[in-house]
């Protein structure tokens, strides 16, 4: 399986500072995506980086990838009280499905 | 571009009885998949749909699910004779744009009792 796993399961912030949450898989990947989701919603896609992309931007979104490491990292920046969500990372193989990590729960505390 | 819409919203139905899930995603899209979210856990693959046919489908999808599209837009997903583990966020998708991300609905909430 190559299934996205991150860490830490959970992280909570203070309003204006940065959240840092990583995530690791197995296999060689096309693609890997970051999607939020807020409490019993759906998922909201933030980002996506191909494999041959070290790193990449979209407003208050770092996200770095490390193919030798089979790693990559979600930055938010001056984190505000509406980041507060579950993020997940979902790679995708060359079959285009996405597979899951169990998530990353963020609390903005203001 | 356009959202997913999914109907209905929750759904909470009788143990054994069957439920159908809609989508409606948008009608020139070749491409759909089924996920599902049990609560607490991890978003799970279900099927791909290509061109009006299953393109690949994963171990929870047993011969008590099904996928159609019946009508050229709609897309469903059947579960004929629901357990009590088939609780679970049910989420549709479809591919962005050149494959840059995917749009999901908002969801499905089945509860089984």
């Amino acid at each position: 399986s190559q299934q996205g796993e991150e860490d830490p399961q959970a992280l909570s912030i203070q309003e204006g500072e940065n959240a840092t949450m990583n995530c690791s898989y197995k296999t060689s990947i096309n693609n890997l995506q970051w999607y939020r989701q807020n409490s019993g919603r759906g998922l909201v896609h933030l980002i996506l980086i191909r494999s041959n992309e070290r790193e990449k931007h979209s407003g208050r979104l770092r996200v770095t990838l490390d193919t030798s490491k089979k790693s990559s990292s979600l930055l938010i920046t001056a984190s505000r009280a509406a980041d507060t969500a579950s993020y997940f990372c979902a790679t995708v193989y060359f079959d285009y499905k996405l597979s899951f990590g169990a998530g990353t729960t963020v609390t903005v505390r203001a | 571009e356009p959202e997913v819409t999914q109907t209905p919203s929750h759904q909470v139905t009788q143990m054994g009885q069957e439920v159908i899930l809609r989508c409606v995603p948008i009608s020139n899209h070749l491409y759909f998949y089924w996920y599902r979210q049990i609560l607490g856990q991890k978003v799970e693959f279900l099927v791909s749909f290509y061109n009006n046919e299953i393109s690949e489908k994963s171990e929870i999808f047993d011969d008590q699910f099904s996928v159609e599209r019946p009508d050229g837009s709609n897309f469903t997903l059947k579960i004929r004779s629901t357990k009590l583990e088939d609780s679970a966020m049910y989420f549709c998708a479809r591919p962005g744009q050149n494959r840059d991300g995917y749009t999901f609905g908002s969801g499905t909430r089945l509860t089984v009792v």
